[in-house]
C-alpha cells in the first residue's frame, strides 16, 4: 500500500543548531512531494514542494528539502533553527487519487 | 490572491446535536475542495473531497456528510454528533487535483 512515513514523532533541537526532519514514501513512481508546517491551533502552511527537476528545493522561512529517489526520501532541512520554528511538520505525497496523503507529523521543540 | 475562510474557529456541541461547518474560497474558480480531520498523533485524515458543484466523494464512511452548494463553498455536516466526532477539522483547496493544497485555519470541535 502507498504510504508516507515520518519516523520521528518528536525532535528537540537547540536554537541555532541545524535541523533535519525525515520523510520516506512508498510509491511505485516518483510522486509529487510537499512539506507543511502547522503552528498550534492553526491550519497548515506550505513550506516547499517538489515536482521534478533539481532534487534540492528551496522553500520559505529558510527551509530546504532534498529528494533522493534511491532512498525514497524527501528530508527537510534548515541550517540554523530559530525558536519560532517550533511547530508540527508534515510531509505529504501525491498519489493516484485526488488528494495528498500526509504523514503523521513530527513535532519540533526548540530549546534555548 | 486566493484566500480560504473557515468558521467557526471553535465549537462545543452536545452529543446528538447537529453540526454545520462552512468553508469558502475567494479569488479562484472551480477549486478542488477538501475536508480533513486531524487527531493528535494521527496526522490528517481525508474525509471528503469535491471537484465541482454537487460532486462529493467520501473517503471514510462515518457520521458526517459534505455538500457543495456553490462553486466556492464547502459545508461539513452531521445530523447527530457523537463523542468520537471531536477533533480539529480543516478545509483546504487546490487548483487541480493532487497538487499543493491550501488550508483554512481549522475548527476545533468538542462534543460533550
Amino acid at each position: 500500500a502507498q504510504s508516507v512515513t515520518q519516523p520521528d514523532i518528536h525532535i528537540t533541537v537547540s536554537e541555532g543548531a541545524s535541523l533535519e526532519l525525515r520523510c520516506n514514501y512508498s510509491y511505485g513512481a516518483t510522486p509529487y512531494l510537499f512539506w507543511y508546517v502547522q503552528s498550534p491551533g492553526q491550519g497548515l502552511q506550505l513550506l516547499l514542494k517538489y515536482f521534478s527537476g533539481d532534487t534540492l528545493v528551496q522553500g520559505i522561512k529558510g527551509f530546504e528539502a532534498e529528494f533522493k529517489r534511491s532512498q525514497s526520501s524527501f528530508n527537510l532541512r534548515k541550517p540554523s533553527v530559530h525558536w519560532s520554528d517550533a511547530a508540527e511538520y508534515f510531509c505529504a505525497v501525491s498519489d493516484s487519487g485526488y488528494a495528498l496523503n500526509f504523514g503523521k507529523g513530527t513535532s519540533l521543540l526548540v530549546t534555548p | 490572491s486566493q484566500t480560504i475562510h473557515q468558521w467557526p474557529a471553535t465549537l462545543v456541541q452536545p452529543v446528538g446535536s447537529p453540526l454545520s461547518l462552512e468553508c469558502t474560497v475567494e479569488g479562484t474558480s472551480n477549486p478542488n475542495l477538501y475536508w480533513y480531520r486531524q487527531a493528535a498523533g494521527r496526522g490528517l485524515q481525508l474525509l471528503f473531497y469535491s471537484v465541482g458543484i454537487g460532486q462529493i466523494s467520501s473517503e471514510v464512511p462515518q457520521n458526517l456528510s459534505a455538500s457543495r452548494p456553490q462553486d466556492r463553498q464547502f459545508i461539513l455536516s452531521s445530523k447527530k454528533l457523537l463523542l468520537s466526532d471531536s477533533g480539529f477539522y480543516l478545509c483546504a483547496w487546490s487548483p487541480v487535483p493532487n497538487t499543493e493544497a491550501f488550508f483554512g485555519q481549522g475548527t476545533r470541535l468538542t462534543v460533550v
